[in-house]
Parts: structure tokens; C-alpha cells; sequence
């Protein structure tokens, strides 16, 4: 069975500071990978999702970026944080084609200071 | 692209009765509308989904309906218990990613 890992499970930053988020996916091959972020009390906003190793495509224009060296790896990073980067960040994967069920990680807190 | 409307945004019932989330979706193209529960502080899970090749879909307590034409899509919750008050999300997925509603927070009273 498959299964999908986020870590940290909870991350308290300064502003300003660096960002990395890990996201790895466990019992299948070639997943369509996805970041999404979550404000308290709010929707799911898609931030990037990848059809492929190094395939990024951006859905919202943000200090955030993402990044995927391994088929199973995706990676969520920034370079300054603000304070507008808090949330709940999910991770989620499916299969690869169209019309396909989402299956999300624990996700990371992320508190910007 | 896709746009998904979710209404209503707050749910109150009593416990044993019945609730209701309703979608409606703007791309024609689209054919397969999960529908997401989440619980305070947790990851969103899949608990039912339709494709656009089927009108109605159970299971056991809960349903949802398709309606293609009208492009509107629902899901029914009957018997309510305290452990279904959660947010729930829609969503519906054509040839590109999944585009979810904003969410419904149902609340279940004893």
C-alpha cells in the first residue's frame, strides 16, 4: 500500500529566515505530486504540483518555490519567509493522469514569527 | 479553468438528522468530483467519489448525486453522530488538477 511522509509535523520560523518542507511518497512509482497551503479556517490553496522529476509547474505567485530530485521526493522551500507564509502546509500525490483521487500527508504547521 | 462553488459555508443539525453540502461546478469537461472530510487539526481523507458516468453513489451512511446537466453535484449525510462534525470539501477534476469548493463546516449537536 502506498503511504506519504511530511516532515516536520510542526515548525516555528523567525521572519526572513529559510524554508525547506520534505515530502516523500512510499509504494508507488511516477506519482503526480502536490503542495498545498492551508490558512486557519480556510480553503486549499494549490501552490505547485510536478507530473515528473524537475517538472514544477506554479499555481500562485509567492516568495515559495518547489523542487523535485527524486521521483518520490518533493520538496517546498523558500528563501525569506513572511508572516503571510503561516499555515498548515499539505502534501498530497495520485496517481499519474487525469481525473485521479488526491491522497493527502499529515502536513506541516508552520508558524512565521 | 475550473470553478467550484460550495454551499452552505456552515452547517448546524442535531444529532439523527440529515445534512446536505451541495457543488456546483463551471467546466463542462470535468468527470470525477471527490468529496473530502476534514477533521480540526488533521489531513483532508477521501471519503466518497463519483464519476460523471454515474448519477448516485452510497455507502452506508453517506450518498452523493450527480447531476451532469445542471453541473451540480451533493452530498448526503443521513443519521448524523457527533463524529461526522469535521469540514468538508468538494472537488471536481477534469484534464488538469483537482479544483476543491471552500469547504463546508458541519456541525453535529447531541
Amino acid at each position: 500500500s502506498q503511504t506519504i511522509h511530511q516532515w516536520p509535523a510542526t515548525l516555528v520560523q523567525p521572519v526572513g529566515s529559510p524554508l525547506s518542507l520534505e515530502c516523500t511518497v512510499e509504494g508507488t512509482s511516477n506519482p503526480n505530486l502536490y503542495w498545498y497551503r492551508q490558512a486557519a479556517g480556510r480553503g486549499l490553496q494549490l501552490l505547485f504540483y510536478s507530473v515528473g522529476i524537475g517538472q514544477i509547474s506554479s499555481e500562485v505567485p509567492q516568495n515559495l518555490s518547489a523542487s523535485r530530485p527524486q521521483d518520490r521526493q518533493f520538496i517546498l522551500s523558500s528563501k525569506k519567509l513572511l508572516l503571510s507564509d503561516s499555515g498548515f502546509y499539505l502534501c498530497a500525490w495520485s496517481l499519474a493522469r487525469a481525473g485521479e483521487t488526491q491522497y493527502f500527508g499529515p502536513g506541516t504547521r508552520l508558524l512565521v514569527l | 479553468g475550473e470553478n467550484v462553488e460550495q454551499h452552505p459555508s456552515t452547517l448546524s443539525v442535531q444529532e439523527g438528522d440529515s445534512a446536505v453540502i451541495k457543488c456546483t461546478y463551471s467546466d463542462s469537461a470535468s468527470n470525477y468530483f471527490p468529496w473530502y472530510k476534514q477533521e480540526l487539526g488533521k489531513r483532508p481523507q477521501l471519503i466518497i467519489d463519483i464519476r460523471s458516468n454515474v448519477g448516485e453513489k452510497k455507502d452506508q451512511r453517506i450518498a452523493v448525486t450527480l447531476n451532469k446537466t445542471a453541473k451540480h453535484f451533493s452530498l448526503h449525510i443521513t443519521e448524523t453522530q457527533p463524529e461526522d462534525s469535521a469540514v468538508y470539501f468538494c472537488a471536481a477534476s477534469g484534464y488538469s488538477t483537482l479544483t476543491f469548493g471552500k469547504g463546508t463546516m458541519l456541525l453535529v449537536s447531541p
